[in-house]
């Protein structure tokens, strides 16, 4: 069975620019969460998403949105960048999201210039 | 400015030494557990878990030990090899609500000396 898959792997862009990124959870997986990486503040929770709804939210600002398809895949969106955008952005899965451990992708490098 | 990041801690074992990574988790409210690794260039993968109900829990060549009095959850790989190299994070959540988020802690990064 295919694990996580995120895309791209790396990513560059520069401030003002806004970005797309991609996970493709495992199959049968229906829930979708995604998590920012840095040095600074380690890995913090950004939403999850079951059956096309966002169903928790972390604290971040509305330039990060996200979105599910009917296929469980999912898509983030960071609009207006920020040098302090520059992170991995973990995507990960279970089948329900409620009580099971994640399953986590490789993760997309957004370096902004 | 420079930033002030976080400190990974940071712990270096011989190979073939048991290793112990501690952690100190937050919320009292939370009653499940769980250690993931993470090596370079990858992403966090799943260890070990454990819920409040239980003080223990054994894996292969790894042991969650759960101490809810002092908030305290600690990680013992046996006979620690090479491979075990990576950051270590311990992520707690609560089961009583269906769908929280699960709150990482800041994680340990672990050196196997050969």
């Amino acid at each position: 069975k295919a694990g996580v898959t995120q895309t791209p792997r790396y990513l560059i862009k520069t401030r003002g620019q806004q970005v797309t990124l991609s996970c493709s959870p495992i199959s049968g997986h229906r829930s979708v969460s995604w998590y920012q990486q840095t040095p600074g503040q380690g890995l913090q929770f950004l939403f999850e998403y079951f059956s096309e709804t966002q169903r928790n939210k972390g604290n971040f600002p509305g330039r990060f949105s996200g979105r599910q398809f009917s296929n469980s895949r999912s898509e983030m969106n960071v609009s207006t960048l920020e040098l302090g955008d520059s992170a991995l952005y973990l995507c990960a899965s279970s089948q329900t999201g409620m009580n099971e451990k994640l399953f986590f992708g490789s993760g997309t490098q957004l370096s902004v210039l | 400015g420079e930033s002030v990041g976080l400190h990974l801690p940071t712990l270096s074992v011989q190979e073939g030494d048991n290793s112990i990574i501690n952690c100190a988790y937050s919320n009292s409210a939370s009653d499940y557990f769980i250690w993931y690794k993470q090596e370079s260039g990858k992403g966090p993968q799943f260890i070990i878990d454990i819920r409040s109900n239980m003080d223990k829990r054994q894996g292969q060549r790894v042991t969650v030990l759960l101490n809810k009095t002092v908030k305290h959850l600690s990680l013992q790989i046996a006979a620690t090899q090479p491979g075990d190299s990576a950051v270590y994070f311990c992520a707690e959540r609560s089961l009583k609500t269906s769908y929280d988020k699960v709150i990482f802690g800041p994680g340990t990064s672990l050196s196997v000396i050969p």
